[in-house]
Formats: structure tokens, sequence, C-alpha cells
């Protein structure tokens, strides 16, 4: 079974500090992997992806990937109140594998 | 901006009615997907489609689910029997190919209660 673990949280960071959320996942083959944010009742909302080993920047938002060690994180620098949402690690399995596998989410509350 | 579309928003059953959940994928994209998210758990994959046939589907998806896109626009996902576990969120996503750097993109969700 391919899984994606993330820390459900409550994650609780000041504002304007800096958020980091984690996932690891057991398929050694997945090529591609994806960050949503979801708030309550909605569906999910893709933030950023990755698919190269190290670092990708997107305005506040930094996604790092390791491969080797079957790691991917998001980092939210100068963290918002409208950041408080549940952040969502899903992967995109082996080659042929369309589907995206979800992690079990992290609630991230931010605090004025 | 074009956009994935459910519906209905919020869909009421009695236990072993049939449901049928509509959705809409954004035109010129090649591939759907069924995904549902039980309340408090995580969003599970239940079934792709590709070329008018099932490209794969999970373990949750038994003989009691069907997809099938009727017409150029319209994806359908059919439970013929429902039970009180299938109460849950569902997702309908589209993605235009399978390149890696394509986002499948989700419509808002139908809220499934089985009674």
């Amino acid at each position: 079974q391919k899984e994606v673990e993330q820390n459900s949280g409550p994650l609780s960071v000041p504002e304007g500090a800096i958020a980091s959320l984690n996932c690891t996942y057991s398929d050694r083959g997945s090529q591609s992997f994806f960050w949503y944010r979801q708030y309550s009742g909605k569906s999910p909302e893709l933030i950023m992806f990755i698919y190269s080993n190290g670092d990708k920047e997107d305005g506040r938002f930094t996604a790092q990937l390791n491969k080797a060690s079957q790691y991917v994180s998001l980092l939210i620098r100068d963290s918002q109140p409208s950041d408080s949402a549940t952040y969502l690690c899903a992967v995109r399995g082996s080659q042929g594998a369309q589907k995206l596998v979800f992690g079990q989410g992290t609630r991230l509350t931010i605090n004025p | 901006e074009p956009e994935v579309t459910q519906t209905p928003s919020h869909q009421v059953t009695q236990m072993g009615q049939e449901v049928i959940l509509r959705c809409v994928p954004i035109s010129n994209h090649l591939y759907f997907y069924w995904y549902r998210q039980i309340l408090g758990q995580k969003v599970e994959f239940l079934v792709s489609f590709y070329n008018n046939e099932i490209s794969e589907k999970s373990e949750i998806f038994d003989d009691q689910f069907s997809v099938e896109r009727p017409d150029g626009s319209n994806f359908t996902l059919k439970i013929r029997s429902t039970k009180l576990e299938d109460s849950a969120m569902y997702f309908c996503a589209s993605i235009l190919s399978w390149a890696e750097y394509n986002e499948q993109f989700f419509g808002p969700g139908t809220r499934l209660t089985v009674l």
C-alpha cells in the first residue's frame, strides 16, 4: 500500500512567522509531488508542485523535495491568518499511475 | 478561468437508493477522476477515466460504483445502492495530460449524505 504521511497537527504559528509542513512517502518511484490547501468544506486547491530534488519557490511558498529521503516539505514565509487551513501533501505515483495519493493533511492555524 | 463544475452541491438519499453525481470537467482536458473524502479523513482516489474507459480504480470502487461520460461534457459517478458509509464529499477532477507538471483541477465537490 503506497502511503503518504503527514503530521495531522494542529500546527499553530504566530502571524509573520515561518510555517513548516512536512510529508513523507513510501513509493520510491513517485514522480511528482503536490501541496494543496483545503479550507473546511471546500475542495483542494493547488499551491505548488515539485518534481526535481531541491527547492522551488513561489512567492511566500517554498517546496522542498528530497527523493533519497522520500521527504517533501512546504515552507510558508510571513504567515498570514488567511493561510489558516489544512494542507494536503499529494504524490503522483510510479510511471503509469495517474492518481494522486493524499496524506491526511496538516491543520495549520496562524495566530494574529 | 476554466473550472470543473459539479452538481448537486449536496445530495441527501436513503440507504439502498441509487445516486448519480455529475461533473463537467474542463473542456479540453482528457483525463478524469473521482475522489472522495469522508468527514475528517484523507482524500481517497476512486477511479480514473480516459478515452471512454476506466484506466485505474481503487479497492473502494466496487461493483456498486460506475462511471460514464454520456456525452462530450458530462462525467458521472453512479452509486447503485448507497450505504451509510458512502456518506462523504465526492470530488471530480480533470487534467489536460500526464505531463509531470500538469495540475489536477478539482471541482467544488458534492456532499453525499446517506440516511
